[in-house]
């Protein structure tokens, strides 16, 4: 069955980009999206279709695509960029999500 | 506004079963497919099944074939989840959770319920 792999968790400075990650064979074939969680609560779509944002989506979440590696990037993050990422694709007719990366703003 | 809300859950002994249910609102429920997620606690999230628009194509994650069944009923805007011989392992947090665009396979997931809990355990 397919695989998505993300680290377990990524630390970045307020204010400084970060990078999580999401690899997959010739996942740049598919269509990825992001969706963050916060504790308690449901989770939000943040990125689809690689790169696109959502309505209401800061634009200093952005997405990208290529080869085995998707890549959701976090410019200027904020104390509020705090929570659990899972990216997610399709593999034939079934839906695969990354183990989910633990974002912490120190 | 578009809203999902679940419900059904509780606490269930192995090998008995349990239906949820996923109300919509806000949205043309009979255009969109609908998924079910779950979230063992602590856990990352896992999809469970899909079901397309009009309820003619139904997929499901390899664990829970043969034993849970997707479907809906657009009259009434509710997906439900039929969960029979239910395993500790099905412990988790289910939520239904909206295609983004109508299209089927390939959708994002765009709107997500509040969840519901089942608990497997004698």
């Amino acid at each position: 069955s397919y695989e998505l792999t993300q680290p377990p968790s990524v630390s970045v400075s307020p204010g400084q980009t970060a990078s999580i990650t999401c690899s997959g064979d010739k996942l740049g074939d598919k269509y990825v999206c992001w969706y963050q969680q916060k504790p308690d609560r449901s989770p939000v779509l943040v990125i689809y279709q690689d790169s696109k944002r959502p309505s209401g989506i800061p634009e200093r979440l952005s997405g990208s695509n290529s080869g085995n590696t998707a890549t959701l990037t976090i410019s200027g993050t904020q104390a509020m960029d705090e929570a659990d990422y899972y990216c997610q694709a399709w593999d034939s007719n079934t839906v695969v999500f990354g183990g989910g990366t633990k974002l912490t703003v120190l | 506004q578009e809203q999902l809300v679940e419900s059904g859950g509780g606490v269930v002994q192995p090998g008995r079963s349990l239906r949820l249910s996923c109300a919509a609102s806000g949205f043309t429920f009979n255009s969109y497919g609908i998924h079910w997620v779950r979230q063992a606690p602590g856990q990352g999230l896992e999809w469970v099944a899909f079901i397309q628009y009009d309820g003619h194509n139904k997929y499901y994650t390899d664990s829970v074939k043969g034993r849970f069944t997707i479907s809906r009923d657009n009259s009434k805007n509710t997906l439900y989840l039929q969960m029979n011989s239910l395993r500790p392992e099905d412990t988790a947090l289910y939520y239904c959770a909206k295609g983004l665009s109508g299209a089927g396979t390939g959708d994002a997931f765009d709107i997500w319920g509040q969840g519901t809990m089942v608990t497997v355990s004698s």
